[in-house]
Order: structure tokens, then C-alpha cells, then sequence
């Protein structure tokens, strides 16, 4: 079976400035893929970024980059120069070969941009 | 990039009826389409795993008589919540995958059941 853990419920943070979002996960499987998801109020379910694995580099999407740490087994999310329509739920996801490629979601958290 | 449309965006039924929910990949042939349920607050639950041209799989403690799930085409994917009660209201999304990126699902915008 797989886990994601998001520890924070929610998150502020200032206009412009970086937040991170933790998020650690729980696999058997060698290959599995990590993701992360927006959900603005609206509903919809937005990619943000992807990491695989066996992926040497760090993921980067223009503001989001994932901070991936194999041996810790976390898979944080940076947001960089945060923005006001950053302000929604954002969720961590793993999937792997192993479970059919069903992804596991965690908690999410709920991400507040002040201006 | 993959898109998926989902139809009703949202309905409101009186209890006692039932609802399809339609799940479309619209631009790429969706080999396998994923059903969640979501309530308010909350993370996404997965229902059902269901592939084109076979029997839907569904996870531990949901209904198969309650939600059943037809995937008759590369492309479509309905969800009938058969019966509904106030309990089933929720939101409802589906995912599709085998687009570009084979293990990428690629999500549609969700439909809102209330049951009253």
C-alpha cells in the first residue's frame, strides 16, 4: 500500500514570497511517481509538476519546483513569488506500476496568499 | 495537452433517482479512467478503476450496485449513482490516462451532485 503524509492543514504566506509544502510518502515499490495538484475553489484538479523516481534533477515548472529527497522519502513543493491566484488546495500524490498506476492522495493544503 | 470534459458540471436530484455522469477524453484514447469522490474539505477518494472494454474495479467499501461504472470506448466513461440519497451528494471527478505521458492521469472539472 502506498501513503502520502501532508503535515500542514494550512499555510499563509506573503505576496512574492517562496512557501514550501511538505509532503513525505510511503512505498515498496522501486518505481512510483510523485505529483502535485492544485484545486482552486472551482473544483477542477490542476497538474502542477512530476517527479519520477529515478530522476536525478530536482522538478521545475516555471514557479514550482520539487525538492526531492529519495532517502527521506519527501517530495516538498516550492512555490516561488507567490501570487494571489496561488490560493488554493493543493494535494500530493503518488502512483507506481505496482498499484495499477491508482494515485494516492494526501490531505492537502490549504495555501492562503495575503497581499 | 490531454483534456477531459465531464457532463453534468453539476446536478441537484430529488432522492430516489439516479444520475450519469459522463467522462470524456477528448483528445487522446483513454485506456483506463479513474472515478473519485470528494467531500467538502476533504482529499479525493477513489471509487473505481475502470478499463476500456471490462468490468470496472472498485476499491474497498464502495457499492458496485450503488455506483456502477461503464467504460464502452476509448473515450467515454459514465458513473450512475443508482438510487441516490442525500448521502450520496458530493463531488464527483474523473481522471483518464494514456496520453502522453502513460502514467499521467489528466483530470476532468468534476460534477457536483446534490440529492435532496
Amino acid at each position: 500500500a502506498q501513503k502520502i503524509t501532508q503535515t500542514q492543514p494550512g499555510m499563509f504566506v506573503q505576496e512574492k514570497e517562496a512557501v514550501t509544502l511538505d509532503c513525505t510518502y510511503d512505498t515498496s515499490d522501486q518505481s512510483y511517481g510523485l505529483f502535485w495538484y492544485k484545486q482552486p475553489s472551482s473544483g477542477e484538479m490542476i497538474f502542477l509538476i512530476y517527479q519520477g523516481s529515478y530522476d536525478e534533477q530536482n522538478a521545475t515548472e516555471g514557479r514550482y519546483s520539487l525538492n526531492f529527497q529519495k532517502a527521506r522519502k519527501s517530495a516538498n513543493l516550492v512555490i516561488s513569488a507567490s501570487q494571489l491566484g496561488d490560493s488554493a488546495m493543493y494535494f500530493c500524490a503518488i502512483n507506481s506500476g505496482g498499484s495499477n498506476y491508482k494515485l494516492t492522495f494526501g490531505k492537502g493544503t490549504l495555501l492562503t496568499v495575503n497581499p | 495537452g490531454a483534456v477531459v470534459s465531464q457532463h453534468p458540471s453539476r446536478v441537484i436530484c430529488k432522492s430516489g433517482t439516479s444520475v450519469k455522469i459522463e467522462c470524456r477524453s477528448l483528445d487522446f484514447q483513454a485506456t483506463t479512467m479513474f472515478w473519485y469522490r470528494q467531500f467538502p474539505k476533504k482529499s479525493l477518494m477513489l471509487m473505481a478503476t475502470s478499463n476500456e472494454g471490462s468490468k470496472a474495479t472498485y476499491e474497498q467499501g464502495v457499492e458496485k450496485d450503488k455506483f456502477l461504472i461503464n467504460h464502452a470506448s476509448l473515450t467515454l466513461s459514465t458513473l450512475t449513482v443508482t438510487s441516490a440519497h442525500p448521502e450520496d451528494s458530493s463531488f464527483y471527478i474523473c481522471s483518464a490516462s494514456g496520453g502522453p505521458a502513460y502514467n499521467e492521469q489528466f483530470f476532468g472539472p468534476g460534477t457536483r451532485l446534490t440529492v435532496l
